[in-house]
């Protein structure tokens, strides 16, 4: 399709506080999900992942939480720091080991 | 263990022009994927090779491909370049199976003049 330019959403957040990044995803027949931090002049560095069998999945200072009626998922952060400050992307795997990413999230961190 | 490493990390190219990027994945995995990364599009899928095969394709011209070597070692070539190709190439490994996750490298930013 024709390219308009992708306008992302920009969540600001105060150093200490819980941030919480929301993704919608379009397959329903997508069952692994997974999580992406990419900070500037850097490929997307792997945060979490989770399965379609589950709803919830914790990891160190990162939860991410999957409702497969709506298609939502979502990334929480728990005491957001300025190293958190990123694009957040979160991504569907396909058939065929393709990954189909959303547009991104930003995350700024006031100090 | 060494992550995905990608050369070059910066290319200038011309229209008209070929280009050839290459990703060692992390030792043991055998999946290797290409995605191109663009302000407009976002990040897009280009393709997958496992075991030397390649298992999936997204859409972009056949002007765009690749192989995969014995070691997993890839490459990507562009041929015919144009002012569009103009993007980062982000290279992916993993171990290739449906729950396994990818980890990608820092990508070869393009410029085509």
């Amino acid at each position: 399709g024709e390219s308009v330019g992708l306008h992302l959403p920009t969540l600001s957040v105060q150093e200490g506080d819980n941030s919480i990044i929301n993704c919608a995803y379009s397959n329903s027949a997508s069952d692994y999900f997974i999580w992406y931090k990419q900070e500037s002049g850097k490929g997307p560095q792997f945060i979490i992942d989770i399965r379609s069998n589950m709803d919830k999945r914790q990891g160190q200072r990162v939860t991410v939480l999957l409702n497969k009626t709506v298609k939502h998922l979502s990334l929480q952060i728990a005491a957001t720091q300025p190293g958190d400050s990123a694009v957040y992307f979160c991504a569907e795997m396909e058939y065929g080991n393709k990954l189909v990413f959303g547009a991104g999230t930003i995350l700024r961190v006031k100090s | 263990k060494a992550g995905v490493t990608q050369t070059p990390r910066y290319l200038i190219k011309t229209r008209g022009q070929q280009v050839t990027l290459s990703c060692s994945p992390i030792s043991g995995h055998r999946s290797v994927s290409w995605y191109q990364q663009t302000p407009g599009q976002g990040l897009q899928f280009l393709f997958e090779y496992f075991s030397e095969t390649q298992r999936n394709k997204g859409n972009f011209p056949g002007r765009f491909s690749g192989r995969q070597f014995s070691n997993s070692r890839s490459e990507m070539n562009v041929s015919t370049l144009e002012l569009g190709d103009s993007a980062l190439y982000l290279c992916a490994s993993s171990l290739g199976q449906a729950d396994s996750p990818l980890h990608f490298g820092n990508g070869t930013r393009l410029t085509v003049t």
